[in-house]
């Protein structure tokens, strides 16, 4: 049963253009979403989050936009930059209960010249 | 900077054998987590802690077990490694901050193959 899901396993888009990653999830009791970065051979690194009473959070180049009501979270980049190249992971969590991060299958953007 | 770190970069074993995996940090968190990252799979938690000697079972505990007699230290143990435990092992820590956002710290990685 995956609650948080990315549809798409990877992504290609050209060096100072819009980059857009997607999850949706099911669980609704996820009230803080996060974005977690990842390159190979190193373990994932936190990009930027947003809390469900917050429907936009911007952070240089990335915002994050959350949409309750469809319970779907995008991430953009702008402009993409060759080193955006990576794993991106979404993750949720209920900071009711349990501080566990629930994540999503990744997204590989690649970043062309 | 918080720094999480993990014994092994890479570790081969056997089927059957006794397997650990060990992790550290330095920033004297709560929690910590073992997760395992396998293709089309993404990150999922096998167990976690809050505290010292504390342990709860994640998504897919089986096959594992964990202890933390030290808050700094948290081992993940296969008791009786099998082929579908090779994996890319992934420790974490943060802040108990229940009520508000969490984040996690992530080690390096430990890419684990049983043969």
């Amino acid at each position: 049963d995956q609650q948080v899901k990315q549809n798409s396993p990877s992504l290609s888009v050209q060096e100072g253009r819009i980059s857009i990653l997607n999850c949706d999830y099911t669980n609704s009791m996820f009230d803080y979403f996060l974005w977690y970065k990842k390159y190979p051979a190193e373990g994932p690194t936190f990009l930027i989050s947003i809390s469900s009473i917050k429907d936009k959070n911007e952070d240089g180049r990335f915002t994050v936009f959350l949409n309750k009501s469809a319970k779907h979270l995008s991430l953009h980049i702008v402009p993409s930059q060759p080193g955006d190249s990576a794993v991106y992971f979404c993750a949720a969590s209920n900071t009711g209960t349990a501080s566990k991060l629930t994540f999503g299958t990744g997204t590989r953007l690649q970043v062309t010249l | 900077d918080v720094k999480v770190t993990q014994s092994s970069r890479y570790l081969v074993k056997r089927t059957g054998e006794k397997v650990f995996l060990e992790c550290v940090q330095d920033m004297d968190h709560e929690n910590m987590f073992w997760y395992r990252q396998d293709p089309g799979l993404g990150l999922r938690l096998i167990y976690f802690s809050y505290d010292v000697k504390m342990k709860e079972k994640g998504d897919i505990p089986e096959g594992y077990s964990v202890s933390r007699e030290k808050k700094e230290r948290f081992s993940l143990i296969l008791e009786s490694a099998s082929t579908n435990q090779t994996s890319m092992y992934l420790c974490a820590s943060s802040f108990s901050t229940v009520g508000s956002g969490e984040k996690l710290f992530f080690g390096s990685g430990t890419q684990l193959s049983v043969l």
